[in-house]
């Protein structure tokens, strides 16, 4: 199994507040990714990186920023978190292998709450 | 219109019986990889199987195998003998070529497959 941990892997919070997950990785994979995923949604790609401190929006970006200081650590922070976020979200990694066959690992996936 | 589409929302199987989900995908791109990932009550993602726009035959990972067909733009996977623990949900993905440099995933919205003693 890729070596990829989430943390926290459940947090209750309020509107308003700011929220930060973070996703760690063993394998200095390149590329790092958030998803979130909701009911009838399947996954959708938040925000990913290619390398540090080299991120860009994914398909649903809006209100979620990144940071990757450090190859191992992708961060991913609600600046103000709203009940539409509430959400089980996913950090996966990848790496730069030949054509399309880069297979995606997924973390332990976290459980975020906001009331 | 959506990238992947599964049909089945949910699906019912016998014990060491074979299965086969459904997954149909819609892209103008020549290369693209399509993927099948297994996601159990316990909520994992575990990758399953890879199938190439390019690969000429379907792929196989034990009792797991893709059934591709290009042209019907269909990449079902099947399951041989089911065990208990397959009961999970299914989801199929695709990443294509015009995702550059985000090599971004594209979901479908899963199959929930129960295995019944």
């Amino acid at each position: 199994d890729a070596g990829i941990t989430q943390s926290p892997r459940h947090k209750v919070t309020e509107t308003g507040t700011p929220v930060t997950l973070r996703c760690h990785q063993t394998e200095n994979h390149r590329y790092m990714y958030w998803y979130r995923q909701d009911p009838g949604h399947g996954l959708r790609l938040i925000h990913y990186s290619y390398g540090v401190k080299d991120t860009d929006k994914g398909e649903v970006s809006d209100g979620y920023s990144v940071s990757r200081s450090k190859t191992e650590d992708f961060l991913l922070t609600l600046e103000s978190a709203t009940s539409s976020q509430t959400s089980v979200y996913f950090c996966a990694i990848s790496d730069t292998t030949s054509g399309e066959t880069d297979t995606q690992y997924f973390g332990p996936g976290t459980r975020l709450t906001v009331l | 219109a959506q990238k992947i589409t599964q049909t089945q929302p949910g699906m019912f199987v016998q014990e060491k019986e074979a299965v086969t989900l459904d997954c149909t995908y819609d892209t103008s791109d020549q290369s693209y990889g399509l993927f099948w990932y297994k996601q159990p009550s316990s909520g994992e993602m575990i990758f399953l199987i890879y199938q190439g726009s390019y690969d000429e035959q379907n792929a196989t990972e034990g009792r797991y195998s893709l059934n591709f067909q290009k042209a019907r733009k269909s990449a079902n996977l099947v399951i041989s003998a089911s065990q208990l623990g397959d009961s999970a949900m299914y989801f199929c993905a695709m990443r294509e070529a015009r995702s550059g440099s985000a090599r971004q995933l594209t979901f479908g919205s899963g199959t929930q497959l129960t295995v019944l003693p």
